[in-house]
């Protein structure tokens, strides 16, 4: 099945600086990779996703980058902000065919601490 | 509804009681999945249904834990005879589609004593 890995596990900045957090997954069969933000004691949130014909996507200060070749991807957070301190997901999910569709694999999370 | 409900919120239960979460997911969404949640922030996915059929068990521990998704009912999934490890956050999501964004409900917090 499916494993993702997540890093840093914790990652704490200044107001203002960029935050990177790093994931890599197993299964070239996936093809779609969300990043969630879940803060203490609420649901995760879906803060942006990227699928496998894409490089790169961009929101505002938050982008994804995707590496099919190494199977890895990426979250960069610019600008960052006291309110973005939180705990982030990344996951990856397989395609439709398989008995796994629509089943998120989450990496290991990383708290994401942002000092004003 | 327009938001995936989950109940109850909290619950407490003595080890070796059982314990039954339910969901509701968003109208019209066909897919259901559960995922728990431990204290070291890991999600677990647990189990998925296509509308009423189960389409992946394969995170389901056996022996204790059950899950139904029956027509016009909230989903619900139940562990017999709990553990102290079952402590953990659970958490249901919805999709339309398997390939569709999921949505989280607000997740219900198992603790067993």
């Amino acid at each position: 099945g499916e494993n993702v890995e997540q890093h840093p596990s914790t990652l704490s900045v200044q107001e203002g600086d960029s935050a990177v957090i790093k994931c890599t997954y197993s299964d070239s069969a996936s093809n779609y990779f969300p990043w969630y933000k879940q803060e203490l004691g609420k649901r995760p949130q879906l803060i942006i996703d990227i699928r496998s014909n894409v490089g790169e996507k961009k929101d505002q200060r938050i982008a994804v980058t995707l590496n099919k070749t190494a199977k890895h991807f990426s979250l960069h957070i610019t600008e960052t902000q006291p309110e973005d301190s939180a705990v982030y997901f990344c996951a990856a999910r397989g395609d439709a065919g398989g008995t796994s569709y629509g089943k998120l694999t989450f990496g290991q999370g990383t708290i994401l601490t942002v000092h004003p | 509804g327009e938001e995936v409900a989950q109940t109850p919120k909290h619950l407490v239960r003595g080890e070796g009681q059982k314990a039954k979460l339910y969901c509701a997911p968003i109208k019209g969404h066909s897919y259901v999945f559960w995922y728990q949640q431990v204290l070291k922030n890991e999600f677990k996915f647990l189990i998925s249904f296509q509308n009423e059929n189960v389409f992946d068990e394969t995170g389901m521990p056996k022996e204790r834990f059950s899950a139904k998704c029956l027509p016009n009912s909230p989903c619900s999934l139940e562990i017999q005879a709990t553990k102290l490890e079952d402590s953990a956050v659970y958490f249901c999501a919805s999709s339309q589609y398997g390939g569709t964004e999921a949505f989280f409900g607000q997740g219900t917090r198992l603790t067993v004593v």
